[in-house]
């Protein structure tokens, strides 16, 4: 079983929609997470992190799941410029150990 | 935040030769990683990078393959020896900074590398 899975996409949505991507990891140990963006040809930059009461930055929501070890982020009202790949991103374990990437699901916000 | 460079940016390359990457900080990290992305994959993690000690491999990756140097914190090299084209791949220098509670993973740029 992969470590970190998600749907790869592509998600094909009109300007204004929300759109919901989910992720699920298999190290119960990991304990921080996030959602990085990556642009066609462009390194990963982090979105936001994840945390176990939910958080919202704006028109992005992310939400944790421990117990089901499942995560979400929710786009609202989406714009053109949120087309990009997003990963999804959790750590190996406690302590400064290596961050382990999903593939990405990628998303197209159409006009 | 992190400002991080990357030289070259992007190269093709005989297979059979060897390739060094730079990879530069604007400031003094502890946590440095290599990373690849191929085409359609996702970021797989190479090594951590160690400053005044050998480098820390992942299953798969070896010293003779990917050897690293790591002077000192600001800077890192990576080098892709006796390529071929399986090793055509985005390679990409990672850091991580922040207070423990609150670190935050930084990329460069990336290099992208193609072997014919």
């Amino acid at each position: 079983r992969k470590e970190v899975e998600q749907d790869p996409g592509p998600f094909n949505v009109p300007e204004g929609a929300t759109v919901a991507f989910n992720c699920t990891y298999s190290n119960s140990a990991s304990q921080s997470f996030f959602w990085y963006r990556q642009d066609c040809r462009k390194e990963p930059k982090l979105l936001m992190s994840v945390y176990s009461s939910g958080n919202e930055d704006g028109r992005f929501t992310a939400q944790l799941n421990r117990a089901s070890q499942y995560i979400s982020l929710l786009i609202r009202d989406s714009k053109l410029s949120d087309s990009a790949t997003y990963l999804c991103v959790v750590n190996g374990g406690p302590g400064n150990t290596p961050l382990v990437f999903g593939k990405g699901t990628r998303l197209s916000v159409i006009a | 935040s992190a400002v991080i460079s990357q030289k070259p940016s992007r190269d093709i390359c005989q297979r059979g030769t060897s390739l060094t990457i730079q990879c530069q900080v604007d400031s003094q990290v502890t946590m440095m990683f290599w990373y690849r992305q191929q085409p359609g994959q996702s970021l797989t993690l190479i090594a951590t990078a160690n400053q005044g000690s050998e480098a820390t491999y992942e299953s798969g990756f070896v010293i003779d393959k990917f050897p690293i140097s790591r002077p000192n914190l600001t800077f890192s090299t990576l080098t892709v020896s006796n390529m071929s084209p399986e090793d055509s791949s985005i390679y990409l220098c990672s850091v991580v900074k922040g207070t423990g509670t609150t670190d935050t993973q930084y990329f460069g740029p990336g290099t992208r590398l193609t072997v014919l």
